[in-house]
């Protein structure tokens, strides 16, 4: 069974430009996540999703952020414009129906901003 | 908002020594669960726990879901140099889509 993908796994910007991150869960998952993790620190939800509908996205920045999972499938999370402190790995889940608990996680996309 | 403390920070062992790590919170989680993170992967799910008092295997790892469902442990005994990496605890207040709440980690260093 293939894994949770992710792309790209580094990404390299500048302050103030835009970044999009895409994010392929594993088949028949309809629980997808979207997590920042900062150096040092436990990953943190940004958003997570059932099927194509928005679950909980309280501790997304919104003015900044925003995540989309269109046919219920893939997703992206864009970030604009970046800030310093946006350099982190962002992580992508998928969870089976009924087992949020059970998270697979995809490799990440390092993000530095500079 | 919830928050998990885990410890230690980080720890360096001897190959074939015995390691336990615990996690603990103010708060109540109704499920607990012990993460695996190696150097640029996602986390990878050790155990999972998901009644007060359970003791659950996996190979040379156990885990337990405290009494008063505030607080759990990890062991992993006769360490091995694979065992390196990251260990996260994380907990889920309620069943269903409740969003998993994640500790700091504790790093493990084995030295053969």
């Amino acid at each position: 069974e293939a894994g949770v993908a992710q792309s790209p796994r580094y990404k390299i910007i500048e302050k103030r430009q835009s970044v999009a991150f895409w994010c392929n869960p594993i088949s028949g998952h309809a629980t997808l996540y979207w997590y920042q993790q900062i150096l040092g620190q436990g990953p943190k939800l940004l958003i997570q999703f059932q099927n194509n509908g928005v679950v909980d996205d309280s501790q997304l920045p919104k003015d900044r952020f925003s995540a989309e999972r269109l046919k219920g499938v893939d997703s992206t999370l864009k970030i604009q414009p970046a800030k310093l402190e946006d350099s982190a790995v962002y992580l992508c889940a998928s969870s089976p129906p009924s087992y949020t608990d059970t998270q697979y996680f995809g490799p990440g996309t390092r993000l530095t901003v500079l | 908002g919830q928050q998990l403390n885990q410890s230690p920070q980080s720890m360096f062992i001897q190959e074939g020594e015995d390691v336990s790590m615990n996690c603990t919170s103010s708060s109540i989680f109704n499920t607990w669960l012990w993460y695996k993170q190696d150097p640029g992967e996602g986390p990878v799910l050790l155990i999972a726990l998901y009644k007060a008092g359970e003791l659950t295997s996996n190979g040379r790892l156990t885990a337990q879901f405290g009494i008063t469902r505030k607080d759990s442990f990890l062991n992993i005994s006769a360490s091995i140099p694979s065992d390196v990496g990251i260990y996260f605890c994380a907990g889920q207040g309620r069943p269903g889509n409740t969003p998993l709440v994640f500790g700091k980690g504790t790093r493990l260093s084995v030295i053969a």
